[in-house]
């Protein structure tokens, strides 16, 4: 089954700096997820991209799609303190929607003050 | 509270014992699904329904058994277990036939002794 595979595992900055996490993946997609977990809680969805698309925004987030590398990011901008947490990729496969989301490892975000 | 609820928040059970999972959702939703989300681990998707129907049930141990008796409820009922069987169990339901993000509920902490 396809993987995100996010990258890196974990990050720290200063709270005012941009975070930006990648994500691949290993075979055709309809859409792919980004989600935000905090600690030992369930996950939240944050934004969702089309195939088709290749940028999306949303508040302070900002997502790219090249389906050409199989790849995502997702950039955070002016990061605060609740940014903390685990943020991970997933994608719904092409099969028109009949399956799951595949979920990657995650990277965990630590926002220092 | 995200409109997903699982119960109970924490579950400690022997080896030896039968204890269920419950999810329920009262979103509209029309699909639900069972996650494991082990350490350092990607979450793994254990079981799909949609409609009421399973339609994925990703090579998941008969000791894990699911029941949807309906659109909003889903249980997970667990028998048997082994220790490696700990983790973190998250319920999610979305909507079908489209671009939809999941919801998740808070999970259950389930610990095998």
């Amino acid at each position: 089954s396809q993987q995100g595979e996010e990258d890196p595992q974990a990050l720290s900055i200063q709270e005012g700096e941009n975070a930006t996490m990648n994500c691949s993946y290993k075979t055709s997609i309809n859409n792919l997820q980004w989600y935000r977990q905090n600690s030992g809680r369930g996950l939240v969805h944050l934004i969702l991209i089309r195939s088709n698309e290749r940028e999306k925004h949303s508040g302070r987030l900002r997502v790219t799609l090249d389906t050409s590398k199989k790849s995502s990011s997702l950039l955070i901008t002016a990061s605060r303190a609740a940014d903390t947490a685990s943020y991970f990729c997933a994608t719904q496969g092409a099969g028109g929607g009949a399956d799951g989301l595949t979920f990657g490892k995650g990277t965990h975000l630590i926002i220092q003050p | 509270e995200t409109g997903v609820t699982q119960t109970p928040r924490h579950l400690v059970m022997g080896m030896t014992n039968k204890k269920s999972l419950k999810c329920e959702q009262h979103l509209g939703h029309n699909a639900m699904y069972w996650y494991k989300q082990s350490a350092k681990k990607p979450l793994e998707l254990m079981f799909v329904y949609n409609f009421k129907e399973q339609t994925e049930n990703n090579s998941v141990p008969s000791r894990f058994s699911p029941e949807c008796p309906n659109s909003s409820h889903l249980f997970l009922h667990l028998h048997t277990l082994q220790p490696e069987d700990s983790a973190l169990y998250l319920c999610a339901s979305s909507r079908r036939g489209g671009d939809y993000g999941y919801t998740f509920g808070s999970g259950t902490r389930l610990t095998v002794v």
